[in-house]
This record gives structure tokens, sequence and C-alpha cells, in this order.
């Protein structure tokens, strides 16, 4: 069974900074996904990285790949507050059958920028 | 841009008592989902519809929950007999096909009595 465990939890960045959110996962994932929720709301869909050494940039976050690590990394380039949010990764399993896509989701970055 | 729509956005409910949540998916998508969150906790996968039926349920989605699809657009997660650690924002999703990501809708909060 995959677990998703992210890291940190909780971050708290100054507008302007870098940080590196960590998602692990402990089996052979077909793909990770990453996705934001605000406070209250639904959650959005940000990434999907389908292969080892994938990279996907949309603005100031970054979403790469490393299947052999077993490790995906949400990358934060020079935050401002509009990214305050909480993000999640989640990977899709096949046990070597058919996937029908059930996401197992992290547990969530709670990230806080201030000014 | 096309959307997942759930109904209702909060229900109350008393205990033991039965619910029904609605989800319109995205017309052309052929994949269905419901999770559920706790507060403050991770997202929780409960189970995925395919070709209108089952295709995969978590331990959650015990004999008191149960899908349905009863026309080309509706998509409704029952719960029959409502206990307390049921109270949850239950999301539905829906996924087109391959490798697409799983839009997901605004959401119900289940608030048990």
């Amino acid at each position: 069974e995959l677990k998703v465990e992210q890291n940190p939890l909780f971050l708290s960045m100054q507008e302007g900074k870098n940080y590196t959110i960590y998602c692990n996962y402990s089996t052979t994932s077909d793909r990770l996904y990453w996705y934001r929720q605000d406070p209250g709301k639904s959650l959005e869909s940000l990434f999907v990285l389908l292969s080892n050494g994938a990279v996907k940039q949309e603005g100031r976050l970054m979403a790469s790949l490393d299947t052999k690590a077993r490790l995906s990394t949400l990358h934060i380039t020079a935050a401002v507050h509009d990214l305050s949010a909480t993000y999640f990764c989640a990977g899709v399993f096949n046990a070597g059958g058919t996937s029908y896509g059930k996401l197992t989701f992290g547990q969530g970055t709670i990230l806080t920028v201030h000014p | 841009e096309p959307e997942v729509t759930q109904t209702p956005s909060h229900q109350v409910t008393q205990m033991g008592q039965e619910v029904i949540l609605r989800c319109v998916p995205i017309s052309n998508h052929l994949y269905f989902y419901w999770y559920r969150q706790i507060l403050g906790q991770k997202v929780e996968f409960l189970v995925s519809f395919y070709n209108n039926e089952i295709s995969e349920k978590s331990e959650i989605f015990d004999d008191q929950f149960s899908v349905e699809r009863p026309d080309g657009s509706n998509f409704t997660l029952k719960i029959r007999s409502t206990k307390l650690e049921d109270s949850a924002m239950y999301f539905c999703a829906s996924r087109r096909t391959g490798y697409q990501p799983q839009h997901f809708g605004d959401g119900t909060r289940l608030s048990i009595l």
C-alpha cells in the first residue's frame, strides 16, 4: 500500500524567500500530483508528474520528481502572500493491476507567507 | 471552464439519519470519486466509480455507504445511518482518462449532531 509523507507540515516564510516542500512515498507510484487548497475551499490541481526527472513550473512554483529516490519536491521561489495555502502531494499506486486512479494524499503542508 | 458541482454545501443531520450528498461531475469525464477530509486532517479516499460500478473502495467505505450514478449527470454518496465520526468535508472528483488530474468540487460539509 502506498504511503505518502510530506515535510514540513507547517511552513512560515517571509515574502521574497525561497523554500522547498518534500514529498516522500513508500512504493512505486504511477504518477505524482500536487494540489493547492485554500481554507474552506476545494483542491486545485497544480502539477502532474509522470516520469523520473520530470520538472514542471508555473509562476513561482516548480515541481520535480525523482522516482528512484521516491521523492517529489515543490520549490517556491520569491514567495508572495498569495501563495499562502495548504499544499498536498498525492500519488497513484498501480499494484500490477488496473489502476482506477485512487489518490493517496500526504498530510499537507500549511504555508504561510508573511510580509 | 467546466466544474464539478456539489450540493448541498453544508448538511446538518442527527445521528442515525440517512444523508445523500450530490455531485455533478464534468460531463465528458469517465472516472468518479468520493473523498473525505476530517477537519485539519489529510484527504482520504472513499470510493471510485467507473463504467457504472464501484472499481475500488477503502476500508472506510463500509456497508453504511453506497454510491449511485442514477442518470448521465448525477453521482451520489449515501450514508445510511450516520455516526458522529462521519462529520467531515466530503469531496467529489472526476477525471477524464489517462493521467489527467482529478477535478474536485467545492465539497459538502457534513455535520452530525
